[in-house]
């Protein structure tokens, strides 16, 4: 299988709380998830990488506290935007590895998150 | 040396014509080569991909040309759809370690009818 369901599909929430995404491998047993951030018309960034059962890997410039990720099964992780503000504004995708998706990933739908 | 160059950044194709769409890349130890297409809204599905060991790959309409000495390789689209316009996203990858993507810029697509 190779299902990744990401909830929820959109998102608007208050400046200063914060949301949680989650992605979840339906089918499969993901041995690692990627979080990525869309802009509108741009190309999609990595934000992190997750990893079963231990602390996310970072790319440079994402900042940890901001963005907190918790991949705590094999199936589930989860990307909180804490104390939210507009400029978080994005398409959150994540994507997992593993199942028997063709090259080995698939992807989440997105979630589409509006800070006001 | 991480960076996946694509170009060019909107395309437009009469249908039954031919969308050609060229990514390059610096880093050697890149392996795998995957073509995402991406609709308004919704995460991006596999398209095709290719290793470097191979100089072309066809799967239907969807051709990949590669040149390993280049550092390039190219998506082409043959008797483009409406159906087609979205946007191609290029991406780089080492396949063992990591796994993470580099991806291209984008190409936004649109075919006329």
């Amino acid at each position: 299988g190779a299902v990744v369901s990401q909830h929820p599909s959109w998102v608007i929430c208050k400046s200063g709380t914060s949301v949680k995404i989650e992605c979840r491998s339906l089918d499969f047993q993901a041995t690692t998830m990627f979080w990525y951030r869309q802009f509108p018309k741009q190309s999609l960034m990595l934000m992190a990488t997750s990893n079963e059962g231990s602390k996310a890997t970072y790319e440079q410039g994402v900042e940890k506290d901001k963005f907190l990720i918790n991949h705590a099964s094999l199936t589930l992780s989860t990307l909180t935007v804490t104390s939210a503000h507009p400029e978080d504004s994005s398409f959150y995708i994540c994507s997992a590895r593993g199942g028997s998706a063709r090259g080995g990933y698939t992807f989440g739908s997105g979630t589409r998150l509006t800070v006001v | 040396q991480q960076q996946v160059k694509q170009s060019p950044q909107s395309l437009i194709v009469q249908k039954g014509g031919i969308s050609i769409i060229n990514c390059a890349y610096e880093n050697t130890a890149f392996d795998y080569f995957p073509w995402y297409q991406q609709f308004p809204g919704k995460g991006p599905a596999l398209l095709i991909a290719i290793r470097p060991d191979v100089s072309e790959k066809k799967e239907g309409r969807f051709t990949i040309s590669f040149n390993k000495s280049a550092k390039q390789f190219s998506l082409h689209i043959m008797d483009s759809q409406p159906g087609d316009s979205a946007t191609y996203f290029c991406a780089a990858s080492i396949d063992s370690g990591t796994y993470k993507y580099i991806f291209g810029t984008g190409t936004r697509l649109k075919v006329l009818a």
